[in-house]
């Protein structure tokens, strides 16, 4: 079946901008991941969905980073007045949503941002 | 000290050989462990996951893991052309709940035809 799907795939836009990325995950999984990778750097925690609950936000870098996730599937980040440092590839991934800690995580092919 | 760290390489490995990838996690209470492939320019993907103190073994690729250690490790067989990539080790944390990985910085393997 099909993946998780994200858009755009490339992004360039001035400082100051602001930008929506957006994620589509896997058809049935409740559960919905935003990361980013730097270059040279491993995959940050951004923000996590699961169901209706309040979402984990712990891994937001600053105010101007929000994201939402409406009916449950598509979800928006979004990044008010772009800085340079935000210059990363933004990875969404969605898992069922299985309690236990055995649920694996897919990923999406990632928006490369460049902000110039 | 980081969370989860991997020797970043880059791991040189001859066509044919055993290649060996090497992860370290500091929260001991972690229960959940997974090794990521990723190419140049593209997505993580999933190779394994292991859960439990042991060896588990899918073709080619064996995940070991030694909870007491604090230790996870990747090993692939027969190693291939294709098989050069970034792994990833993650790790998930102990709370319940909790279900954000957390990455190593990726070991770089090339193997060598």
């Amino acid at each position: 079946g099909a993946g998780v799907s994200q858009s755009p795939s490339n992004k360039v836009t001035e400082k100051g901008k602001d930008v929506e990325l957006r994620c589509d995950p896997i058809s049935g999984h409740t559960a919905l991941y935003w990361y980013r990778q730097s270059l040279g750097q491993g995959l940050e925690f951004l923000i996590y969905f699961q169901g209706n609950s309040a979402p984990d936000k712990s891994g937001l870098p600053s105010d101007r980073f929000s994201a939402e996730r409406t009916g449950g599937s598509v979800s928006t980040l979004t990044i008010q007045r772009t800085q340079q440092e935000d210059s990363a590839v933004y990875l969404c991934a969605s898992s069922l949503g299985a309690s236990g800690g055995q649920d694996t995580q897919y990923f999406g092919p990632g928006t490369r941002l460049t902000v110039l | 000290q980081k969370e989860v760290e991997q020797n970043s390489g880059p791991l040189s490995v001859p066509e044919g050989a055993i290649a060996s990838l090497n992860c370290t996690y500091s929260d001991r209470g972690s229960q959940s462990f997974f090794w990521y492939r990723q190419y140049s320019g593209k997505s993580p993907e999933l190779i394994m996951s292991i859960y439990s103190n042991g060896d588990k073994e899918d073709g080619r690729f064996t995940a070991q893991l030694n909870k007491a250690s604090q230790y996870v490790s990747l090993l692939i067989r027969d190693s291939q052309p294709s098989d050069s990539a970034t792994y990833l080790c993650a790790v998930k944390g102990s709370n319940f709940g909790n279900e954000k990985l957390t990455f190593g910085t990726g070991t770089r393997l090339t193997i060598i035809p």
